[in-house]
């Protein structure tokens, strides 16, 4: 079933402990990125890569960093979690750039940062 | 960068009803306009979507306009249902990203 998964789907966290949420596609898309969801501001991109190894920043990438070593994963790394990125994440994937971006979006992750 | 807004934040219809959402955007790069469905607590769905080279696309309840010039496109549902209560965003690309609206929130009443 070709599908886009998110780890964990909820997580509890206190201030400054590094975290990592993992997102994995199996559709084989070149295009992957990342929003957060917060209420009233829709859904806000975070950081957005092209391909393996390309990464770029979306519009609220402060505090976040991204990699892409392998095309079907895409993690999100919060070095030092702050309470205000507390929040709902959604991965998302697109088959390639240049045909408009038909984005797949993973179940979503429910974090809080106390 | 590009910047999406949508109207209006809530919208309430009776069933049966037509409803319309309507989003503008700054980006005259901008090519490719989806429109996503979140139901609570689910991930967003594409619904519709529509490039820049087409005026209007319809799928059965579903259309969506697009005017270039103006920098508008719109969502209209008609013979709501109240399975059609949900958040709706609008979103525009330029191929590189993809910049969502804020959301309307449709209640559709029994």
């Amino acid at each position: 079933e070709a599908q886009v998964t998110q780890n964990p789907r909820y997580l509890i966290t206190v201030t400054g402990k590094k975290l990592t949420v993992t997102c994995s596609q199996n559709m084989n898309h070149e295009y992957m990125s990342w929003y957060r969801q917060d209420p009233g501001l829709g859904l806000r991109q975070i950081y957005y890569s092209m391909n393996v190894e390309v990464t770029d920043k979306g519009d609220v990438p402060e505090g976040y960093k991204v990699s892409r070593k392998e095309k079907r994963n895409f993690p999100l790394i919060l070095e030092s979690p702050s309470p205000n990125q507390t929040s709902l994440y959604f991965c998302a994937s697109s088959p390639r750039p240049g045909t408009g971006l038909e984005q797949y979006f993973g179940p979503g992750t429910r974090l809080t940062v106390t | 960068g590009e910047n999406v807004e949508q109207h209006p934040s809530t919208l309430s219809v009776q069933e049966g009803d037509s409803a319309v959402i309507k989003c503008t955007y700054s980006d005259s790069a901008s090519n490719y306009f989806p429109w996503y469905k979140q139901e609570l607590g689910k991930r967003p769905q594409l619904i519709i979507d529509i490039r820049s080279n087409v005026g209007e696309k319809k799928d059965q309840r579903i259309a969506v306009t697009l005017n270039k010039t103006a920098k508008h496109f719109s969502l209209h549902i008609t013979e709501t249902q109240p399975e059609d209560s949900a958040v709706y965003f609008c979103a525009a690309s330029n191929n590189n990203d993809m910049r969502f609206g804020a959301g309307t929130r449709l209640t559709v009443k029994p």
